[in-house]
Parts: C-alpha cells; structure tokens; sequence
C-alpha cells in the first residue's frame, strides 16, 4: 500500500497564479484531510471531508478550494497566489476521529 | 485560542537520558489524545495514543501519562536515542471529531 500520496513534493508559484495540490490515498479512509504547516506554528486545518461529495472548512480556509468526487482523491486547490500561502501542506486521511494517516507533503512557495 | 498547547519550543537531551515533552490542554471534553513524531522533509507520523480513561500509556520506550485534572499530557522516551531527534506534537480530536487538533510542536535533539 502506497498510503497518502501527494503531488508535486515542490512548487514555486508566482502571485496571482493558481494551482491544483493532489492528494490520493488508498486505505479507503472516508475522512482527509488538508493542513499547512508554517514555520513554529503546527499544523492548522485547511478543509476536511467526510466522505465523497462532502467537504467542510477547517480553521484557515480562505483562499483554498477543495473537491471530493471519490474516496481516493482529495485535492486542494489554491486560486490567485498569495505570498501569505507560502508554507507546507499535507494531506492526510483516517477511518475516523483516531489515528491519521498523513503524506510527505508539499512545500510551496510564492514569490 | 489554542486548545492544544506545547509551551516549549524545544527540548535537548543527551543520549540515554529521559526525555519528557509536554502538552496541555483547555477543553476538558476532550477524550483521546496522540502524538506524532516528523522528521525533516517528512509527514507526520503517528507515534502513541491515550484515552481518557486511561492514565498511563505504554509503547517500548514510549509512555504517555495523562493528568485529567490538571489538563496535562506528557510523553516519556526512555533510553532517548538520536534517531528520535525530531519535532513531536500533541494533538486531540476536535470536539464535533471531524479532525485533529495539534500543538505548535516541540523540536526534540537527543545528542550522543
């Protein structure tokens, strides 16, 4: 099993471009999930979803975007880049409120 | 408002000795809590969890003691090891459970 598995590992992204961070999983988790993770800051919850066609913002959603049209597939999507995006982000999933499960991440920047 | 809280940024020990990070928290109906353990350039990875129920958590050279009325978790390695020179956090599942909640984290260096 390959996990959660994300794409690209790296970006550089200009202000104003847009961009699309996959993120697929293959433990048929209903719950995923997206975070950032800024510099001594832990990880704050981007958005999460619950199971195909349900998605819900977490606690820093503005400026995100997020689909779920299967269990697998999870990705954010990031509309006008802003400096202020610059960080890393990780994707994760679980079968519930337990134990998640999360991928190596994807660290973009904006310039 | 933080609900999950590590007040200390980092930790340094040298190797053998007990390491000891700490966690607290403000919701009192949280009733399970983890750590996770990243390495650079790396996910988080799930270490070691508690129930409320419980006060004490075992894993090899992993515990988990948790003090309910003081709102207080800390996580025990001993023997410490360089290979677990890493940043640690604390988290708990949010009050509605759709996700976790984690602590800023705290940078673990065991020296040899």
């Amino acid at each position: 099993n390959a996990g959660v598995t994300q794409t690209p590992k790296f970006r550089i992204l200009k202000i104003g471009q847009s961009m699309t961070l996959q993120c697929t999983q293959d433990m048929n988790h209903n719950y995923m999930y997206w975070y950032r993770q800024d510099p001594g800051m832990g990880l704050k919850l981007i958005y999460y979803s619950v199971g195909a066609g349900i998605t819900d913002k977490g606690e820093v959603p503005n400026g995100y975007n997020v689909s779920r049209s299967t269990t697998e597939d999870f990705p954010l999507r990031l509309e006008l880049a802003a400096p202020s995006q610059t960080s890393v982000y990780f994707c994760a999933s679980s079968l519930g409120t337990g134990e998640a499960f999360f991928g190596q991440g994807t660290r973009l920047t904006v310039v | 408002d933080q609900q999950v809280k590590q007040n200390s940024p980092s930790l340094s020990v040298q190797e053998g000795r007990i390491s000891i990070l700490n966690c607290d928290y403000t919701n009192s109906m949280f009733d399970y809590f983890l750590w996770y353990k990243k390495y650079p350039a790396e996910g988080p990875t799930f270490l070691i969890s508690i129930s409320s129920i419980k006060d004490k958590n075992e894993d090899g050279r992993f515990t988990v003691f948790l003090n309910k009325s003081a709102k207080h978790l800390s996580l025990h390695i001993v023997p410490s090891q360089p290979g677990d020179s890493a940043v640690y956090f604390c988290a708990a599942p949010s009050q509605a459970g759709t996700a976790l909640i984690f602590g800023k984290g705290t940078t673990l260096s065991v020296s040899s």
